[in-house]
């Protein structure tokens, strides 16, 4: 079975900071990865995705994550921290199906923290 | 605004009771997901339903069901509710496309008392 781990749950950084979380997955062929947001009180959305184009990602709001195979990592990293991405992020990952849909599982989530 | 639509937002219930969550998913969205969403357990994977059809099955109770219409609305229905019942349920949906990317919901928080 896939699974994903994020290391740490509360990462605090300073506002202007880089920002680095991280995420390992355990699969037996490179999955699908992913980094999901989620602000208070709102659903889950999309920030990047990995499915096997190019190994650095680009997401939306300065995000970016890098697929290593050889340390099966996807850490999610922006250079510099805003009081807006204080949120929470879930790292998932989803099987390479050609079944026309595939099932998410998700990290525990890590809790970013912005400080001014 | 992910196009994903759950009612009610909240609900308050006690123990031993029933209740129903309702998702509309995305306009062509054939894929309907629900997790549910506790401090303990994190984000887990209840069911799956392409088309009306159920497809896959996560750690959901026996206590709970799904289903999903002819429109492609979906419901859960989770019955003799317990306090570790309590928890945010939410949606998901995705396109024909096998890009594993879910759109979900803002969620319906259930607090069973």
């Amino acid at each position: 079975a896939q699974s994903v781990t994020q290391l740490g749950s509360h990462v605090s950084v300073s506002e202007g900071a880089l920002v680095l979380l991280r995420c390992n997955y355990s699969s037996s062929v490179p999955p699908y990865l992913f980094w999901y947001v989620q602000y208070p009180n709102q659903g889950l959305q999309l920030l990047l995705k990995y499915t096997s184009a190019a190994t650095l990602v680009k997401g939306i709001n300065g995000f970016e994550a890098e697929f290593k195979k050889s340390e099966t990592s996807f850490h999610l990293t922006k250079p510099s921290a805003h009081m807006s991405d204080a949120a929470e992020y879930f790292c998932a990952v989803s099987p390479r199906l050609n079944s026309g849909y595939s099932t998410l599982t998700f990290g525990k989530g890590t809790m970013l923290l912005v400080s001014p | 605004d992910s196009g994903v639509t759950q009612t009610p937002k909240h609900l308050i219930t006690a123990t031993g009771q029933r209740v129903t969550l309702r998702c509309s998913p995305r306009s062509g969205d054939l894929s309907v997901y629900w997790y549910q969403q506790s401090l303990d357990q994190g984000l887990q994977f209840l069911i799956h339903y392409y088309n009306g059809e159920e497809r896959a099955k996560g750690n959901i109770l026996e206590r709970f069901s799904a289903q999903q219409f002819p429109d492609l609305h979906s419901e859960l229905n989770l019955s003799s509710l317990e306090l570790g019942d309590s928890a945010l349920y939410f949606c998901a949906s995705s396109g024909t496309a096998n890009t594993g990317e879910l759109f979900f919901g803002e969620g319906s928080r259930l607090t069973v008392l």
